[in-house]
């Protein structure tokens, strides 16, 4: 079964500073999709690229997405102390219509130090 | 309009004791997910509703987990006999305004901690 998994498990910046967080997944997907969790409760949906996509924006949020090399990144510019939380990304599977079943990553825990 | 709400917001029980898990999704939304997050296994698919119909229970750990929707609306998802494995924080999530419209963003609730002693 595909599996997104984040790296750098941790990541501890200054503000101000960018934060880059890499997602690498194993089979072919419709969607993948950024969520951002605080406190280990609620996700909050940031951004959903589609497979046909290479980078998308939002704010201060930039995604990109490799499908030959099954990875994606998200950028955070210009960090907050407020960004603080775990990010994990999340797939959605493109065979055997299982096109709703999200797959989480472990998560990049994000310190944005003040 | 408001946003996925779930109840209660945590739990604490005792091993062998039933416990029930409420979703309410986002109004007007035909899909429902529940996902488990544990530690060491990270967020897990626990099963899928489309309306009133379970069409994927594939996630279900054990026989010992069910869940229903009715009216198309709420959820509940009930653990029999509960275990100490079964501490977690269990997320709610829903999506999709039309039948049709492809099932992208899931909007997730805050979640509900179980806790079993």
């Amino acid at each position: 079964s595909q599996q997104g998994e984040e790296d750098p498990q941790a990541l501890s910046i200054q503000e101000g500073e960018n934060a880059t967080m890499n997602c690498s997944y194993k089979t072919s997907i419709n969607n993948l999709q950024w969520y951002r969790q605080n406190s280990g409760r609620g996700l909050v949906h940031l951004i959903l690229i589609r497979s046909n996509e290479r980078e998308k924006h939002s704010g201060r949020l930039r995604v990109t997405l490799d499908t030959s090399k099954k990875s994606s990144s998200l950028l955070i510019t210009a960090s907050r102390a407020a960004d603080t939380a775990s990010y994990f990304c999340a797939t959605d599977g493109k065979s055997g219509g299982s096109n709703y079943k999200l797959t989480f990553g472990k998560g990049t825990l994000l310190t944005v130090n003040p | 309009g408001a946003g996925v709400s779930q109840s209660p917001s945590n739990k604490v029980t005792e091993k062998g004791k039933d416990v029930e898990l409420r979703c309410d999704p986002i109004s007007g939304h035909t899909a429902l997910y529940w996902y488990r997050q544990s530690l060491g296994q990270g967020l897990e698919f626990l099963i899928y509703f489309q309306g009133n119909s379970a069409p994927d229970k594939s996630g279900l750990p054990s026989d010992r987990f069910s869940a229903e929707r009715t009216g198309g609306s709420v959820s509940t998802l009930t653990i029999q006999r509960t275990q100490q494995e079964d501490s977690a924080v269990y997320l709610c999530a829903s999506s999709g305004y039309r039948l049709w419209a492809r099932r992208e963003t899931q909007y997730f609730g805050p979640g509900t901690r179980l806790l079993v002693l």
